[in-house]
């Protein structure tokens, strides 16, 4: 079944730490999305990928990294610049030429220890 | 800056009494508004697309309205199940860049 995979579901950094999420997707989409959810808000977008080896700043990019290297996988780096990294990641992706609409991952629940 | 606004931030119904939730946007060249379900520690699930005003559209209880500066969300005769949180998405013309509301938390009580 075609689908968006994110892992791993919970993660736990330490101060200081860098971290990665995972997202990986076989419905041959252009297009990829990182958003962050805080209780009880909407999502913030961090940054997005309309195809391979090029990105853009979201909203929210600072103390984020990612990478495009193929086009099936979109991976966050949570990095120890991000003083506030308790949050709900989502990664999406789409057709990256069309209006069509945003199909999402499970969700990465990242805590600080 | 585009910017997206959702009201209430919160709304309890009884099952059975029907109600709107709002989308107000402000951007430039809107290329598309889209409503999304949200249930709790999941990921978003698509409702509904609506490219111009006046463009209506209808599933089961939920009905989705667009004009130039907002979008509502009908919900008749809700029921329990349909308790989620209700997000509102605009892209805007030539950009991949999906913008977000806060969204309208629905408790629907038996």
């Amino acid at each position: 079944d075609g689908g968006i995979t994110q892992s791993p579901k919970y993660l736990f950094r330490k101060e200081g730490q860098n971290v990665t999420l995972s997202c990986e997707q076989n419905l041959n989409h252009d297009a990829m999305y990182w958003y962050r959810q805080d209780p009880g808000q909407g999502l913030r977008l961090i940054y997005y990928s309309q195809i391979v080896n090029d990105f853009q700043k979201g909203d929210i990019a600072e103390g984020y990294s990612v990478s495009r290297e193929k086009k099936e996988s979109f991976p966050l780096t949570v990095t120890s610049a991000q003083k506030n990294p308790t949050a709900f990641y989502l990664c999406a992706s789409k057709f990256g030429t069309t209006d069509e609409k945003l199909f999402f991952g499970s969700g990465t629940q990242l805590s600080v220890l | 800056e585009d910017q997206v606004t959702q009201s209430p931030e919160a709304l309890r119904l009884q099952e059975g009494e029907s109600s709107s939730l709002n989308c107000s946007y402000t951007v430039s060249g809107l290329r598309g508004l889209f409503w999304y379900r949200q249930d709790p520690g999941k990921g978003p699930e698509f409702l509904f697309t609506l490219y111009s005003a006046g463009e209506e559209k209808e599933k089961e209880r939920l009905k989705a309205t667009l004009t130039k500066k907002e979008s509502f969300l009908h919900i008749t005769a809700p029921k329990p199940e349909d308790s989620a949180t209700y997000l509102c998405a605009v892209q805007v013309g030539g950009y991949q860049k999906v913008t977000f509301g806060t969204g309208t938390k629905l408790q629907v009580i038996p």
